[in-house]
């Protein structure tokens, strides 16, 4: 498998536009989850999902920020307006159990200016 | 400039010394813990795990120990090289809950 792959790697963006961060799962791997990692804050949980459906979103920090998972292969992480606090990496995982070891992608790295 | 970030504990060690990365954990109920590796500009990457039921666990060049009474997990890196320069992360599970990740841990390693 290739593991978890997203896109794109790297992303500038002027403040008030909307921003589509990318991700494919390791196939079989029934967990997905969303972070976000910053100098200022390290590496956070935005959302996971099982099975596709959204479980906890508590880590989203405002409704600027949504994600979806519309089949196992595939989510996406959309940040509507992106503000140049929204700069960090973004990096998506999976796993077989949500409690068990976590596969990272290489991150998209957001730039808003 | 960039604001003020995270202060991550560094380790500076010198090639082919061993080092010792520790990890204070922070819920009693977790049961399962797992060591990542990040190097710069990758995700994280995993190295080894240990379940609560255990006390220490070795892979290649890495041992995990477990102390559960004082809520401590620490990462032994044998005869350390240059290439295991990063930032370490451990990560608990609380009972059956997603994994919960610490600050990190930045280790130097010099020829």
């Amino acid at each position: 498998d290739a593991g978890v792959i997203q896109s794109p790697r790297h992303e500038v963006t002027e403040m008030g536009q909307e921003v589509t961060l990318r991700c494919k799962p390791i196939s079989g791997h029934d967990y997905l989850f969303w972070y976000r990692q910053t100098m200022m804050r390290g590496l956070e949980l935005l959302i996971y999902f099982n099975n596709n459906v959204p479980i906890d979103d508590s880590g989203m920090p405002e409704d600027r920020f949504s994600a979806k998972m519309p089949n196992a292969s595939f989510s996406t992480l959309k940040i509507q307006p992106s503000e140049p606090r929204d700069s960090a990496v973004y990096f998506c995982a999976s796993s077989q159990d949500r409690g068990r070891e976590q596969y990272f992608g290489p991150g998209t790295r957001l730039t808003v200016t | 400039g960039e604001s003020v970030g995270l202060h991550l504990p560094t380790l500076s060690v010198q090639e082919g010394d061993n080092s010792i990365i520790n990890c204070a954990y922070s819920n009693s109920a977790s049961d399962y813990f797992i060591w990542y590796k990040q190097e710069s500009g990758k995700g994280p990457q995993f190295i080894i795990d240990i379940r609560s039921n255990m006390d220490k666990r070795q892979g290649q060049r890495v041992t995990v120990l477990l102390n559960k009474t004082v809520k401590h997990l620490s990462l032994q890196i044998a005869a350390t090289q240059p290439g295991d320069s990063a930032v370490y992360f451990c990560a608990e599970r609380p009972g059956f809950q997603k994994l919960v990740f610490g600050t990190g841990t930045r280790l130097l390693v010099s020829p």
